[in-house]
């Protein structure tokens, strides 16, 4: 069944380390997201995607980074982990949001950081 | 660039009666509108949408209108059930047409 994977979808690290986000989609999407989202609270757009090769930063600023080298795979990492990273992480796909094709999201990654 | 603004923040309805939850957007350009409705613990999930050529779209007990011309749109529940309570997102296309900008986001909870 299409849909989008995230791994790991919890964790908990110490301060400091790295830590690699996975997000991969079997929906056969362009464009891929990564939001930032505290539990019930707004979503934040950080980082988007429009294709192999392409990454842009999104509304909210943020300390991580992303690549897009394979369509399907959107990994998001953290050089450097510190408690203000602790939340919820949800990466997303579609096919294109300006033709009225809807956003899909993963299970999402909550990530705490002490 | 876009900004969408919802309200209200949280709602509380008894179990039957109706829900309402309204949004406007700043791009006049923008055409499609979609809400997503999380649940605790849960991904968001697409429950309905709308384009610009239609004014309103019914799917069961959940309908969506737009007023293109006030730049508003609104999620109407019918007949709320405990199993509606979740909080809901409406959203518009950001300005650069790949991406959605969502709004703050309304915690509703039906009481059985």
């Amino acid at each position: 069944e299409a849909d989008i994977y995230q791994t790991p979808r919890y964790l908990v690290i110490g301060t400091g380390k790295k830590i690699t986000l996975e997000c991969s989609q079997t929906m056969g999407h362009d464009k891929m997201y990564w939001y930032q989202q505290d539990p019930g609270m707004e979503l934040h757009l950080i980082h988007y995607s429009y294709g192999v090769n392409s990454t842009e930063k999104g509304d909210l600023s943020s300390e991580s980074t992303v690549s897009r080298i394979r369509t399907e795979h959107f990994p998001l990492t953290l050089e450097s982990a510190r408690p203000s990273h602790t939340s919820q992480y949800l990466c997303a796909s579609s096919a294109g949001v300006s033709s009225g094709n809807t956003i899909y999201f993963g299970e999402g990654s909550w990530l705490t950081v002490v | 660039g876009e900004n969408v603004e919802q309200h209200p923040s949280t709602l509380s309805v008894q179990e039957g009666d109706s829900a309402v939850i309204k949004c406007t957007y700043s791009d006049s350009a923008s055409n499609y509108f979609p809400w997503y409705k999380q649940e605790l613990g849960k991904r968001p999930q697409l429950i309905i949408d709308i384009r610009s050529n239609v004014g309103e779209k019914k799917d069961q007990r959940i309908a969506v209108t737009l007023n293109k011309t006030a730049k508003h749109f609104s999620l109407h529940i019918t007949e709320t059930q405990p199993e509606d309570s979740a909080v809901y997102f409406c959203a518009a296309p950001g300005d650069s047409s790949y991406k959605l900008i969502f709004g703050s986001g309304t915690r509703l909870l039906v009481r059985p």
